[in-house]
C-alpha cells in the first residue's frame, strides 16, 4: 500500500538547520511530485515548496525562499526538506504530500494531495 | 498569492444534518479547488479535487460545487466520523494556498 513515512520529531536552537525526510513506498516514486506543507500551532496549512521527483526541478514559496531546500534521492525513493536559519516561529508540524505529475501543468494541478506523510514535529527553542 | 477564506469558522450540527461550508478565493481559481478533512493528530485527508470530483474511497455524502471564486462543500447527512476540521485549497497556481479551516462540532 502507498505510504509516505517521515523522519521523527526534532528539536533545534534558533539559527540552526533541520532536514526532514519523506520515504515513499507502494508506488513508483518518480511519477508523483512531493510537496511540503507546514502547520504551525493555531495556523492554517501553508505550502512551502515542491520537487519534481523525475527531474529534480524545484519551486519554493517566496515566504521560505532562501531558507528551504527540497531534494530527492530516487534510489531511496526519498524526498528531503531542509529549513535553515530557524526561528521560534518555525515551530510546527511539517508534512510531505504527493500529487501525480501528469495531473499538473505548469503551476496548476488538477488533483490534490492524495497521500500525506504522518507529519514531523519541529520545536525551535533556546 | 491567492488568499482563501472559509465560512463559517466553526459550526455545531447533529448526526443526520445537512452541512454546507463555503470557500472563497481572492481571484479566480477556475475549478482547481480541493477539500480536505483533518482530524486531531492525523494528516489531512483529500475528499474532493477539481471542485466536485470525489477522491477514491470517500463516501458519496460528500459533494462539492462552485467555480471561479466561490465554492461549497456539502455533507448531505452528517455521520459521527465526520466531526473534524475541513480545509479548502486552491491548486490553480503556486504557491498553493489553504483556507483557515471550518471546525464541525457535535451539537
Amino acid at each position: 500500500q502507498v505510504q509516505l513515512v517521515q523522519s521523527g520529531a526534532e528539536v533545534r536552537e534558533p539559527g540552526a538547520s533541520v532536514k526532514v525526510s519523506c520515504k515513499a513506498s507502494g508506488y513508483s516514486f518518480t511519477t508523483y511530485a512531493i510537496h511540503w506543507v507546514r502547520q504551525a500551532p493555531g495556523q492554517r496549512l501553508e505550502w512551502m515548496g515542491r520537487i519534481n521527483t523525475a527531474n529534480g526541478n524545484t519551486k519554493y514559496s517566496r515566504k521560505f525562499q532562501g531558507r528551504v531546500t527540497i531534494t530527492r534521492d530516487t534510489s531511496a525513493s526519498t524526498a528531503y526538506m531542509e529549513l535553515s536559519s530557524l526561528r521560534s516561529e518555525d515551530t510546527a508540524l511539517f508534512f510531505c504530500a504527493r500529487v501525480l505529475h501528469r495531473h499538473c501543468s505548469g503551476d496548476s494541478c488538477y488533483s490534490g494531495f492524495d497521500f500525506w506523510g504522518q507529519g514531523t514535529l519541529l520545536a525551535v527553542s533556546s | 498569492d491567492i488568499q482563501m477564506t472559509q465560512s463559517p469558522s466553526s459550526l455545531s450540527a447533529s448526526v443526520g444534518d445537512r452541512v454546507t461550508i463555503t470557500c472563497r478565493a481572492s481571484q479566480s481559481v477556475s475549478n482547481y479547488l480541493c477539500w480536505y478533512q483533518e482530524k486531531p493528530g492525523t494528516a489531512p485527508n483529500l475528499l474532493l479535487y477539481a471542485t466536485s470530483n470525489l477522491q477514491s474511497g470517500i463516501p458519496s455524502r460528500f459533494s462539492g460545487s462552485g467555480y471561479g471564486t466561490e465554492f461549497t462543500l456539502t455533507i448531505s447527512s452528517l455521520q459521527p466520523e465526520d466531526f473534524a476540521t475541513y480545509y479548502c485549497q486552491q491548486s490553480y497556481s503556486l504557491p498553493f494556498t489553504f483556507g483557515p479551516g471550518t471546525k464541525v462540532q457535535i451539537k
